[in-house]
C-alpha cells in the first residue's frame, strides 16, 4: 500500500522568497516520487521525479526537491518564488504494475505568489 | 500534434443526455488512465487500460463506460450522469513497464451535469 500526505492546502509566499511545499509518503517498496503542476484550466505535468541515484533532484523552472528516506519526505523546494509559479502542486507515489504505473497522489497544495 | 489531446475542452449535459469524452495520445505510449478530479477532492483514478486491456476499474459506477479501440484512443461513455459527477476528468498516458514512467496528461474536459 501506499500513500501521500502534502501538508498545507494553501502556501502563500512573497514574489522573491524561498517556497516550500511539504510531502511526505508511505510505501511498501523502495518509492518512484513525483512533482506535478497544474496551471488554472490545464491538466498536470511533471516538475520533477525521484527513481534511485541521487537524492536531490532538480526539475523544471528551478524547483527542486530531497529524498529523504529516513524522514519519509520529498519536499519541493525553489530559493526565489516568481509570480509564475502561482499553481497547483501535487506530489505522487508510483508503484509499477507490470505494464502501467499506480500512482497515488497528495491532495495537492495550491500556491500563492505575492507581488 | 503531440502530447495528449483531449475533447471536447468543456460539456454540459443533462442528467439523461449520452455524451462521450475522447482522448488521443502522440507518445507511442502503452497505457492510458481516467482520473476524476473534484474540488477539494484527491485525483481519484478511474480507469486504466494496458496494451487496449483494462486493468484497473476502480469502483466506478456503470454509468461510465470506457474504451479503448487502439493504443492511441481512449473514449469515456457517459449516460444518465448525475449532479455530483460534475467534475475535471483528466486522461493521462505512460510507458509502461516501470513506476519510474511519468504520467502524461491531457488537459481535461470540464463536465457540468444539470
Amino acid at each position: 500500500a501506499q500513500s501521500v500526505t502534502q501538508l498545507g492546502s494553501h502556501v502563500s509566499v512573497s514574489e522573491g522568497a524561498l517556497v516550500l511545499l511539504r510531502c511526505n509518503y508511505s510505501s511498501s517498496v523502495p518509492p518512484y516520487l513525483f512533482w506535478y503542476v497544474q496551471y488554472p484550466n490545464q491538466g498536470l505535468q511533471l516538475l520533477l521525479k525521484y527513481t534511485t541515484g541521487a537524492t536531490l533532484v532538480k526539475g523544471i523552472n528551478g524547483f527542486e526537491a530531497e529524498f529523504k528516506k529516513s524522514e519519509t519526505s520529498f519536499h519541493l523546494t525553489k530559493p526565489s518564488a516568481h509570480m509564475s509559479d502561482a499553481a497547483e502542486y501535487f506530489c505522487a507515489v508510483s508503484l509499477p504494475r507490470g505494464g502501467y504505473q499506480k500512482v497515488t497522489f497528495g491532495t495537492g497544495t495550491k500556491l500563492q505568489v505575492i507581488p | 500534434e503531440t502530447g495528449v489531446t483531449q475533447t471536447p475542452r468543456h460539456l454540459v449535459m443533462g442528467m439523461t443526455n449520452k455524451k462521450s469524452l475522447k482522448c488521443e495520445q502522440h507518445l507511442g505510449h502503452n497505457a492510458m488512465y481516467w482520473y476524476k478530479q473534484s474540488a477539494k477532492k484527491p485525483l481519484e483514478l478511474m480507469f486504466v487500460y494496458s496494451l487496449e486491456e483494462r486493468v484497473e476499474n476502480n469502483s466506478v459506477p456503470s454509468r461510465f463506460s470506457p474504451e479503448c479501440p487502439n493504443s492511441s484512443h481512449l473514449f469515456l461513455h457517459l449516460h444518465t450522469l448525475q449532479p455530483e459527477d460534475s467534475a475535471l476528468y483528466l486522461c493521462a498516458s505512460s510507458q509502461g513497464g516501470g513506476g519510474a514512467s511519468p504520467l502524461h496528461f491531457g488537459n481535461g474536459t470540464r463536465l457540468t451535469v444539470t
